[in-house]
């Protein structure tokens, strides 16, 4: 089975630029969260959606939305991008909004100009 | 979500035991305790979790102290493949859903 897609891998955008970001689940996984990773940090926690409704939401700013579609994929999007935008931005999928075990994908590294 | 402490860095000998140790002095009774590992390059993997018993799985084990205080992570034969970034997140299930609330990690370094 393939395992939690992202695209692109890599991105460089512009300050003031908007990105779209995206995430193919697991099959049969109804729940995707977005993580933000800045260097040297550990994953900070953005969203978490299940069954297309937004179920948590992290200390970010409303520059950041996201978005779950009925096939369960799902877009992050980022306004007006900072500087302080350039992360490795992870998605992560599980079966159940409870589940202990939530399986990650490569990421996708962006950097702001 | 409560929080736990962690060592920086820790080193170990291939094949050798590695113990990682985390502190949680502050966890609630419905915490759960999680471990994850970040190798270089990629996403966090789930390593184990537990409540109050100790658990074993094919990657690891999980000694959960009495108080449930603190816990430690145990890799019975390191190997080079186990170089990576660990974390040790508590999760409250009922408040958290699938949230993880990651903080610094363990960067564990294997010699050969």
């Amino acid at each position: 089975d393939a395992g939690v897609t992202q695209s692109p891998t890599h991105l460089i955008k512009t300050r003031g630029q908007h990105v779209t970001l995206r995430c193919s689940p697991i099959s049969g996984h109804k729940s995707v969260s977005w993580y933000q990773q800045v260097l040297g940090q550990g994953p900070q926690f953005i969203f978490q959606y299940y069954e297309k409704e937004e179920r948590g939401r992290g200390n970010f700013p409303d520059r950041f939305s996201a978005r779950q579609f009925p096939n369960y994929s799902s877009e992050l999007n980022v306004n007006a991008l900072l500087l302080g935008d350039s992360a490795l931005y992870l998605c992560a999928s599980s079966f159940l909004r409870e589940n202990t075990e939530a399986f990650f994908g490569q990421g996708t590294r962006l950097t702001v100009v | 979500d409560a929080k736990t402490t962690q060592p920086n860095s820790m080193e170990s000998n291939e094949e050798e035991p590695v113990h990682l140790p985390c502190n949680h002095s502050t966890i609630s009774g419905t915490d759960y305790i999680h471990w994850y590992r970040q190798l270089p390059s990629q996403g966090p993997e789930y390593v184990i979790h537990g409540l109050t018993s100790n658990v074993n799985n094919r990657m690891a084990s999980l000694a959960i102290a009495e108080d449930r205080k603190s816990s430690t992570l145990i890799l019975h034969r390191a190997t080079l493949r186990d170089a990576a970034v660990y974390y040790c997140i508590l999760r409250d299930v009922e408040t958290s859903g699938s949230r993880l609330t990651f903080g610094e990690g363990t960067q564990l370094t294997v010699n050969p």
